[in-house]
């Protein structure tokens, strides 16, 4: 596709539940991120993904935070027994090869768990 | 304590007024980066500087990069409603590749 696309946009979940956000990159881009953003606040960094490197994860807030990038295309932002806490918008971004911090970011996935 | 930090947080401002946000750090940066967040959607990048002292301009943005590569201004000349958003800058002060955000300026043209 031409930019970066995330699913869903919106996630209603229950307390307790596992969601799964998913972020298609721009196609050719080696490295991607995963940001967090609470209402009035700036982007927190949560993990970086750069080729075939092992991913930086150390903005991961908990264990309960995971993510996968199959190769260099789809990544998947896992929370497992969400809290309120985690309630968000999660944006991913990518890079041509995360060499500069110019990044290209999708529309975000807004996540309420009531 | 934000590696960047923006000023002012908050700016509503009238059609055609001029105005100047700012972002200052302590670390030196190789570059900044600029972007712009509108409601509901992902920041989009409006420019990068790189060289200390630099002066881009974007139409009506004018962004500079301080001599000392650890701050960065963003002048806009005769706001318009569609200025309206949030305005993030970001770097790497490490080497590691990830961009690290100010919390940014909010800004509101009114017609």
């Amino acid at each position: 596709g031409a930019g970066v696309s995330q699913s869903p946009s919106n996630k209603v979940t229950e307390k307790g539940k596992d969601v799964e956000l998913r972020c298609d990159p721009i196609s050719g881009h080696t490295a991607l991120y995963w940001y967090r953003q609470r209402l009035g606040q700036g982007l927190e960094f949560l993990i970086y993904f750069q080729g075939n490197s092992a991913p930086d994860k150390s903005g991961l807030p908990s264990d309960r935070f995971s993510a996968e990038r199959t190769g260099e295309s789809v990544s998947t932002l896992t929370i497992q027994r969400t809290q309120q806490e985690d309630s968000a918008v999660y944006l991913c971004a990518s890079s041509w090869n995360g060499m500069n911090t110019e990044a290209f970011f999708g529309q975000g996935t807004r996540l309420t768990v009531v | 304590t934000q590696l960047l930090e923006q000023s002012p947080q908050f700016l509503s401002i009238q059609e055609g007024e001029n105005l100047t946000v700012y972002c200052n750090s302590s670390s030196v940066f190789s570059s900044l980066q600029w972007y712009r967040q509108e409601p509901g959607e992902g920041p989009v990048l409006l420019v990068t500087v790189v060289t200390g002292g630099e002066v881009k301009k974007l139409k009506r943005l004018t962004f500079q990069f301080g001599d000392a590569r650890k701050d960065s201004s963003l002048h806009i000349t005769a706001a318009q409603p569609g200025d309206t958003g949030l305005y993030l800058c970001a770097g790497d002060p490490g080497g590691s590749y990830i961009p690290t955000f100010g919390r940014g300026t909010s800004l509101i043209v009114h017609p």
